[in-house]
């Protein structure tokens, strides 16, 4: 089966600083990779959809100066926290899918972010 | 662009009961329809996705059904255990890769008490 993994699993970070956060396939080809962010109790809210050598397409009210998306291979792509402010502390989840979408959208496991 | 409705937002059932989670879509273009599974701190996990070529599949327990006319579609859970309390989300889409985005609905928790 499709396995996508996340890292890291949790980070606490002062306020100012940058945080990455990678997401990987580890057995499939992601052409297209997406970044949600989720609140608690909440559904997952769509940041942005990436596509492998593309410039990351951003949903309406996401900063796209301060949530870099990187998907420079089919394997990876990292979300950078730029500047990170208490209110950017939430769960941040990763999911990806191959082009003939065999193996729909699989999520990796999810990274925690507490700025402080 | 697609709209789907997730019901209930919180299901408590006993041991050994069965559990039904329904979603309604509004996008007649839409034809995949997965259902994940969210436990506390993790990342959503696929249980079970259909296509809309297919009325109904079946994996041990669990069980989806989709309408296509009246543009709904059901996760059914018998003989519930205790592991399976969770977050459900159901989600639809036009196609299950490329650059498709899922909608997803608002997620159903699942208490099951022992």
């Amino acid at each position: 089966g499709a396995v996508v993994s996340q890292h890291p699993s949790w980070v606490i970070c002062k306020s100012g600083t940058s945080v990455k956060i990678e997401c990987r396939s580890l057995d499939f080809q992601a052409t297209t990779m997406f970044w949600y962010r989720q609140f608690p109790k909440q559904s997952l809210m769509l940041m942005a959809t990436s596509n492998e050598g593309s410039k990351a397409t951003y949903e309406q009210g996401v900063e796209k100066d301060k949530f870099l998306i990187n998907h420079a291979s089919l394997t990876l792509s990292t979300l950078t926290v730029t500047s990170a402010h208490p209110e950017d502390s939430s769960f941040y989840i990763c999911s990806a899918t191959n082009s003939g979408g065999s193996y729909g959208y699989t999520f990796g496991s999810g990274t925690r972010l507490t700025v402080v | 662009g697609e709209n789907v409705e997730q019901h209930p937002s919180t299901l408590s059932v006993q041991e050994g009961d069965s559990a039904v989670i329904k979603c309604t879509y509004s996008d007649s273009a839409s034809n995949y329809f997965p259902w994940y599974k969210q436990e506390l701190g993790k990342g959503p996990q696929l249980i079970i996705d259909i296509r809309s070529n297919v009325g109904e599949k079946k994996d041990q327990r669990i069980a989806v059904t989709l309408n296509k006319t009246a543009k709904h579609f059901s996760l059914h859970i018998t003989e519930t255990q205790p592991e399976d309390s969770a977050v459900y989300f159901c989600a639809a889409s036009e196609g299950s890769g490329g650059s498709y985005i899922p909608t997803f609905g608002r997620g159903t928790s699942l208490i099951v008490h022992p």
